[in-house]
């Protein structure tokens, strides 16, 4: 069964160091997005991917956070310089271009900043 | 703004018997809900979703039930097994809009 693959799971950074997360969506998926969730709470959307394209970044924090999905098929979140608040998990998920509102998502890299 | 919540923060449930988790969302404009599992340390795991033109879907020992009358939804979990132990969360998104807004969730705990 094809799965959302992301990676570090973990990543421990001291503040003000910078971060990156790596996704690589289910083959096919066209749309792409980061979530961001902190203990005990649901998922926020940071960033939304169409192909190449990102279609709504309102909630990514753009002084310190990039994305990028350059060809259209895997995608960077970066984080720089990271900040206490910062740690939280780190999740990507993917949907496919069939118009399913369905996301898939991946495990996730846990990010904790000393 | 907008919000989707969840009745009960935790829940207990004996092995064998049913579950059911509830959600109340207030966007009248929903018109797709998902349930979600998630385990310790792992991302959510797609369980079931519906559409807001039906008020019932199931799967495999899993029920979704949706009221758009008083904007609430619930997952039913049958005979419940100790792997169904996990945080589970709502979501919601409106036509036209695919940003999903999930709920603080419900973590079940299934006692042997």
């Amino acid at each position: 069964e094809a799965e959302v693959a992301q990676s570090p799971r973990y990543k421990i950074t001291e503040k003000s160091q910078a971060v990156a997360f790596w996704c690589d969506p289910i083959s096919g998926h066209a749309t792409l997005y980061w979530y961001r969730q902190i203990l005990g709470q649901g998922p926020e959307l940071l960033v939304q991917f169409q192909d190449e394209s990102v279609v709504d970044d309102s909630q990514l924090p753009k002084d310190r956070f990039s994305a990028e999905r350059l060809k259209g098929v895997d995608s960077t979140l970066k984080i720089q310089p990271a900040e206490l608040g910062d740690s939280a998990m780190y999740l990507c998920a993917s949907s496919p271009r069939d118009g399913t509102d369905t996301q898939y998502f991946g495990p996730g890299t846990r990010l904790t900043v000393l | 703004g907008e919000s989707v919540g969840l009745h009960l923060p935790t829940l207990s449930v004996q092995e064998g018997d049913n579950s059911i988790i509830n959600c109340a969302y207030s966007n009248s404009a929903s018109d797709y809900f998902i349930w979600y599992k998630q385990e310790s340390g792992k991302g959510p795991q797609f369980i079931i979703d519906i559409r807001s033109n039906m008020d019932k879907r199931q799967g495999q020992r899993v029920t979704v039930l949706l009221n758009k009358t008083v904007k609430h939804l619930s997952l039913q979990i049958a005979a419940t097994q100790p792997g169904d132990s996990a945080v589970y969360f709502c979501a919601e998104k409106t036509l036209g809009n695919e940003k999903l807004t999930f709920g603080t969730g419900t973590r079940l705990t299934i006692i042997p």
